[in-house]
């Protein structure tokens, strides 16, 4: 079982839909991290979560640290949120792990 | 744009020959990372070094070393090169030590070994 799991793999919806990553992890952590990466490869952090939830504009992400569970939500997705979304883990001996990404395609 | 840069953009290179990816932090920023994102492997942290000194090491192999100069910007040395070595390099920097801190990553070079 790899450390880190996303699903789903990959997401299609139309402009406008609510939308949800979710990430479940198997070892403890001091941080969870989501991160953006572009279709032309540019790689943008969008949250570091350590407990609770978190938002920044149309995105809010959530970690529940007893489940080792972690969600992303877009609201009002738009063409422009079409990136790949990855969750990474920091564990205490400081050493990152990443999950697989989530594709999401949104169509105008 | 981030405010972190990375050069060059992309390097073709040889089996057996040895490259170094340069990383410029953000201003005031004291740690760097460096990650590789290959295709069957996908992103993975090599290893952060804050103000001058190595902080972390993740999946780094031998043949690769880092280190990060008074300037602050950072060197990824990669020898002994193999055909599995060919991927997108990022470097990231961050003003602390801790996940606290927000990243910011670089462009990425992307490196090809034929």
């Amino acid at each position: 079982k790899n450390e880190v799991e996303q699903s789903p793999q990959n997401l299609t919806a139309q402009e406008g839909e609510f939308i949800t990553i979710n990430c479940s992890y198997s070892v403890g952590i001091s941080a969870l991290h989501w991160l953006q990466q572009h279709p032309g490869g540019g790689i943008v952090s969008l949250f570091m979560l350590s407990s609770g939830k978190k938002k920044h504009g149309r995105l809010i992400a959530t970690i529940n640290i007893q489940e080792k569970h972690s969600s992303l939500h877009i609201t009002a997705s738009h063409p422009r949120d079409s990136a790949v979304y990855i969750c990474a883990v920091r564990g205490y001996g400081q050493n990152f792990v990443f999950g697989p990404g989530t594709r999401l395609s949104v169509l105008p | 744009d981030s405010g972190v840069t990375q050069t060059p953009k992309h390097l073709i290179t040889a089996t057996g020959q040895r490259v170094t990816l340069r990383c410029s932090p953000r201003s005031g920023d004291l740690s760097v990372y460096w990650y590789q994102q290959s295709l069957d492997q996908g992103l993975q942290f090599l290893i952060q070094y804050y103000n001058g000194e190595e902080r972390a090491k993740g999946n780094i192999l031998e043949r690769f070393s880092a280190q990060q100069f008074p300037d602050l910007h950072s060197e990824l040395n990669l020898s002994s090169l193999e055909l599995g070595d060919s991927a997108l390099y990022f470097c990231a920097s961050s003003v602390g030590v801790t996940d606290s801190y927000e990243q910011y990553f670089g462009p990425g070079t992307r490196l090809t070994v034929t």
